[in-house]
């Protein structure tokens, strides 16, 4: 069975800090990551994704995240914050496979506060 | 293109009603999948599906059923409200299931009375 885990289920940061979300996988095979937002009272939208291609992966907005196998990690991060990327990040795992049977697992999300 | 909808928004039932939620979309996805997001919970799925006349269940099934006749319709059908299912429900779909983005609806806010 595959799980995620993010560390902190909230984040305050200044305007113009760093902004860090931690995601942690288990996953038994190789697996494909992701990263959505979700921005008040709408519906989520991916903000990048990894599928075994580069392990550094650039996403919208000025975010990235790297996958690092040996320590099951996929966290976020943005080097500027912006007023508007206060939202929840969630962080999702799922595996490759045939037929369709792969299901996203998500984490319980990090709500991101930025202060002015 | 319209992307992934949902209706209605909001919706409040009492104990025992029945309803369903609707979801389209439009951009010939095969793949469609039912998630409830509450609140510390992140999301969970309940039901998803891999083409038309193809459902099976998520890890919160219960409760809840689903049909896929089209390509483009997925309703979620609450046989009984109960409390325990008042939440946000969101629709997604996408290409193929695994590294395909899945894209998401708005939601529909539900209360059981």
């Amino acid at each position: 069975a595959q799980s995620v885990t993010q560390l902190g289920s909230h984040v305050s940061v200044s305007e113009g800090a760093l902004v860090l979300l931690r995601c942690n996988y288990s996953s038994s095979v190789p697996p494909y990551l992701f990263w959505y937002v979700q921005y008040p009272n709408q519906g989520l939208q991916l903000l990048l994704k990894y599928t075994s291609a580069a392990t550094l992966v650039k996403g919208i907005n000025g975010f990235e995240a790297e996958f690092k196998k040996s320590e099951t990690s996929f966290h976020l991060t943005k080097p500027s914050a912006h007023m508007s990327d206060a939202a929840e990040y969630f962080c999702a795992v799922t595996r490759p496979g045939l037929g369709g049977s792969e299901k996203l697992v998500f984490g319980k999300g990090t709500k991101l506060t930025v202060n002015p | 293109n319209a992307g992934v909808t949902q209706t209605p928004k909001f919706q409040v039932l009492k104990t025992g009603q029945s309803m369903t939620l609707q979801c389209a979309q439009d951009m010939n996805h095969e793949y469609m999948s039912w998630y409830r997001q509450d609140p510390g919970m992140g999301l969970r799925l309940i039901h998803y599906s891999v083409g038309a006349g193809i459902t099976d269940q998520g890890e919160v099934p219960n409760g809840y059923n689903v049909s896929r006749s089209t390509t483009e319709d997925f309703p979620l059908r609450l046989l009984s409200a109960a409390p325990s299912q008042t939440s946000v429900y969101f629709c997604a779909s996408s290409y193929m299931a695994g590294g395909s983005e899945q894209y998401f609806g708005p939601g529909t806010r539900l209360t059981v009375t």
